[in-house]
């Protein structure tokens, strides 16, 4: 597609309950980031893939946070037992080789209650 | 203390006036610079991109950066009331992946 497409874009979630995060990201670009920006703060780094590669995960702030990208584009964020401080907006951004900045996408924001 | 820091504003100034953004940070590794902006509810839309030190001009953008000071700057001339949006400096090193955001500078333009 044109640009970065997460869904959906909200999500309400009770506490305890997993949820997926979807992120198809600009067609043919091999890097694919994760970013998770609270509320009137700048996003930060969760995860990096290069195609399927996971190579760089240290933003990942629990072991309740999983992220696949099992074919090289859709990525998906996993969310297991949720949290109130999960809630927040998490964005997915790509990135061609040889290109500086990201793409983002729009985000998806999630509200666990 | 943040690796990247912003005033996160808010800022306030009528159509017309010229703005300037500003971040500094810590990480002398830090070689590549970007400006983005964030209408509310979307996702970061890159501005400016730079590497090391000096002056870019995009239009009525200008990005400055000053490595011996640690210090980035965005002006904004002839603002307008679309410029109204969240402007977000970010920054990463030679061979790195990850940037390191500010927290925003939150900007409206008043007709």
């Amino acid at each position: 597609g044109a640009g970065v497409s997460q869904s959906p874009r909200y999500k309400v979630a009770k506490r305890g309950q997993d949820v997926a995060l979807r992120c198809d990201p600009i067609s043919g670009h091999v890097s694919l980031f994760w970013y998770q920006q609270a509320l009137g703060q700048g996003p930060e780094f969760l995860t990096y893939f290069q195609n399927e590669a996971q190579l760089d995960k240290s933003g990942l702030p629990s072991d309740r946070f999983f992220a696949e990208r099992p074919e090289g584009s859709v990525s998906t964020l996993k969310i297991q037992r949720t949290q109130q401080e999960d809630s927040a907006v998490y964005l997915c951004a790509s990135r061609n080789r040889g290109l500086n900045g990201y793409t983002f996408g729009s985000g998806t924001r999630l509200t666990v209650v | 203390q943040k690796e990247v820091e912003q005033d996160p504003g808010p800022l306030s100034v009528p159509e017309g006036a010229i703005v300037s953004l500003n971040c500094t940070y810590s990480n002398s590794a830090f070689q590549y610079f970007m400006w983005y902006r964030q209408y509310s509810r979307k996702g970061p839309e890159l501005l400016m991109y730079t590497y090391s030190s000096g002056n870019k001009e995009d239009g009525r953008f200008t990005a400055q950066v000053d490595k011996s000071s640690k210090y980035i700057s965005l002006f904004i001339r002839d603002s307008q009331p679309s410029d109204s949006a969240t402007y977000l400096c970010a920054m990463s090193a030679r061979g790195g992946n990850q940037f390191y955001f500010g927290t925003g500078t939150s900007l409206t333009v008043i007709p």
